[in-house]
């Protein structure tokens, strides 16, 4: 099983729409959670931190963060196609690194 | 400048050459990684330094040498690489390491020839 899982998409879903984006982990006693947002030929970008049960917004974009179930999620509000990037999903737990998920590929159209 | 800055960002060597990747970070962080990421794959962790020491080498092969003078700078120095070894080669820190946020550089596209 790997520590950090994500699907590789691509996840399809027009302008405007709710974007749903999944990521699930292993390691129980994992304690901080990224998204992070990486275009084409470009670096990781942070945009998200989340680490507590629940839900954090900051503007078009909510983590959840669900311990028990070991599930973390990142919901994009009103795609545009500017949102259309390959999205990862980061844990940090006892180790001294993050532990990245391969990313799910998104594709906002018109 | 500021954030995690990269120099070059675009790199071609043959493979007998001998060469080297820069990267500085404007933080004041204490941890520092590199990364390489070939065409269409994950990030592959290659080496963690935590106040200059390193604490991490993912069974890179000797011909990637990194070096931390201190927590400002990292470097990747590269000898004899192989065509497979191209790819994009992204710098990282964070405040202390361990399940700190990562701040990525531009990194370098190398190109092995």
């Amino acid at each position: 099983q790997k520590e950090v899982e994500q699907n590789s998409g691509p996840l399809s879903v027009p302008e405007g729409a709710i974007a749903s984006l999944n990521c699930t982990y292993s390691d129980r006693g994992s304690q901080s959670f990224f998204w992070y947002r990486q275009y084409s030929g470009k670096s990781p970008e942070l945009i998200m931190s989340i680490y507590s049960n629940g839900d954090k917004e900051d503007g078009r974009f909510t983590a959840q963060l669900n311990k028990a179930s070991q599930y973390v999620s990142l919901l994009i509000r009103d795609s545009q196609p500017s949102d259309s990037a390959t999205y990862l999903c980061a844990v940090g737990g006892n180790t001294d690194k993050l532990i990245f998920g391969t990313g799910t590929r998104l594709q906002v159209f018109p | 400048e500021t954030g995690v800055t990269q120099t070059p960002r675009h790199l071609v060597m043959g493979m007998t050459n001998k060469k080297s990747l820069k990267c500085e970070q404007h933080l004041g962080h204490n941890a520092m990684y590199w990364y390489k990421q070939s065409a269409k794959k994950p990030l592959e962790l290659m080496f963690v330094y935590n106040f200059k020491e390193q604490t991490e080498n993912n069974s890179v092969p000797s011909r990637f040498s990194p070096e931390c003078p201190n927590s400002s700078h990292l470097f990747l120095h590269l000898h004899t690489l192989q065509p497979e070894d191209s790819a994009l080669y992204l710098c990282a820190s964070s405040p202390t390491g361990g399940r700190d946020e990562q701040y990525f550089g531009p990194g370098t596209r190398l190109t092995v020839t």
